[in-house]
């Protein structure tokens, strides 16, 4: 079972929309939590942190569920810069040192 | 923000060959991260590379195919040797820096290779 699932989409938008993503995790030892964009052929950039308490960014918010293991994406009034590859990521202590896991990526595309 | 650089950024090469990728950061770091993104997947975890040990390698890779050097705090290199088309993909050098408690991870521009 892969440690870090996400739909990869595309999720397809109107500009303006409201979208949502979801990533779960199975190792419950996992320490912290992320949110990462790529654009095509760029490398990942952190969009976020993610804290127990949730916390937003502008038109971003993200949410962790430590009981069902899974942190959310919210992204409001999409824009279509907005578009690009949303990256789920997740590090656990091991072997004293974190090791950070990725989700294979939601894609998204807002479109006029 | 680490700024990392790396080299080459693209290559196309011959079955059968080696080639070494560099990765330098603009600080200090100890921990240096080695991934492979193969077209429409998302990252896999190469090796960690720690100053002074041994690189720790993930499942399914080996230090004889992908043998990593970090001499120093800035820099570490990744071979990947006797190449195969399968080995074609975007190679990605990455830290992670705590600042204030909170901690970030930095990619490199990545390194895309061909092989033929």
């Amino acid at each position: 079972r892969k440690e870090v699932e996400q739909d990869p989409g595309p999720f397809n938008v109107p500009e303006g929309a409201t979208v949502a993503f979801n990533c779960t995790y199975s190792n419950s030892a996992s320490q912290s939590f992320f949110w990462y964009r790529q654009d095509c052929r760029k490398e990942p950039k952190l969009l976020m942190s993610v804290y127990s308490s949730g916390n937003e960014d502008g038109r971003f918010t993200a949410q962790l569920n430590r009981a069902s293991q899974y942190i959310s994406l919210l992204i409001r009034d999409s824009k279509l810069s907005d578009s690009a590859t949303y990256l789920c990521v997740v590090n656990f202590w091991a072997g004293g040192s974190y090791i950070p896991t990725f989700g294979r990526g939601t894609s998204l595309i807002v479109h006029p | 923000s680490a700024v990392i650089s790396q080299k080459p950024s693209r290559d196309i090469c011959q079955r059968g060959t080696s080639l070494t990728i560099q990765c330098q950061v603009d600080s200090q770091v100890t921990m240096m991260f080695w991934y492979r993104q193969q077209p429409g997947q998302s990252l896999t975890l190469i090796a960690t590379a720690n100053q002074g040990s041994e690189a720790t390698y993930e499942s399914g890779f080996v230090i004889d195919k992908f043998p990593i050097s970090r001499p120093n705090l800035t820099f570490s290199t990744l071979t990947v040797s006797n190449m195969s088309p399968e080995d074609s993909s975007i190679y990605l050098c990455s830290v992670i820096q705590r600042d204030r408690g909170r901690s970030e991870q930095f990619f490199g521009p990545g390194t895309r290779l061909t092989v033929l």
